[in-house]
């Protein structure tokens, strides 16, 4: 079956302005996460989608970052604003569950704010 | 709060084994996980253990010692295609409900021939 997908692969943008990044989650998954990971570092935790559940936004490095998932299917990560250090490479990874110990990695969007 | 920690690099010839540890500090300790990373591609999973002992999958075998708070991730009969990022995670538990993953910053790995 198909993968996690996220588009757009790569995005430039100018400082300032509004990014939105979309990921669609295996078919029946209900758990979907975001990271970011910057060139050479580890993955760095965003938020966390289970279901229903109020979201996990523990790890939103400001008010400028905001994500939403409609139901147990796709997600967007929206950045306002955007500032230089928030160039990265913004993951996605969808789980069957709560439970579940294996997270699906999508291919990423790499964005470079100019 | 949660710490990992993993050495940033690792190197090794083909055909030797190599293991990568991890620590790590964290409350509510579900489990740990390892994740491969090839440069310019997405983590993949490896192996996951919530319980003491060693997990074999193939080449690959994972170790977690919870009294510890240690694992590793043992790769033998290395390939030059295992060169690549390793990275082991921990699930926290939350109350009643799992977590998220922390990451440890990766390992390195690099196999010459």
């Amino acid at each position: 079956g198909a993968g996690v997908s996220q588009s757009p692969s790569n995005k430039v943008t100018e400082k300032g302005k509004d990014v939105e990044l979309r990921c669609d989650p295996i078919s029946g998954h209900t758990a979907l996460y975001w990271y970011r990971q910057r060139l050479g570092q580890g993955l760095e935790f965003l938020i966390y989608f289970q279901g229903n559940s109020a979201p996990d936004k523990s790890g939103l490095p400001s008010d400028r970052f905001s994500a939403e998932r409609t139901g147990e299917s796709v997600s967007t990560l929206t950045i306002q604003r955007t500032q230089q250090e928030d160039s990265a490479v913004y993951l996605c990874a969808s789980s069957l569950g709560q439970a579940a110990y294996e997270q699906y990695f999508g291919p990423g969007t790499r964005l470079t704010v100019t | 709060g949660q710490s990992l920690e993993q050495p940033s690099e690792v190197t090794a010839v083909e055909g030797a084994i190599v293991q990568i540890n991890c620590t790590y500090q964290t409350s509510g300790f579900y489990g740990l996980s390892w994740y491969q990373q090839h440069d310019g591609g997405a983590p993949t999973f490896l192996s996951y253990n919530a319980l003491d002992g060693l997990e074999e999958t193939g080449r690959f075998s994972s170790f977690l010692s919870r009294s510890d708070s240690y694992g590793y991730l043992l790769l033998q009969e290395l390939q030059m295609k295992d060169s690549a990022s390793y990275f082991c995670a921990v699930r926290q538990v939350r109350g009643s409900t799992l977590g998220r993953l922390y990451f440890g910053r990766g390992t390195q790995l690099t196999v010459w021939p």
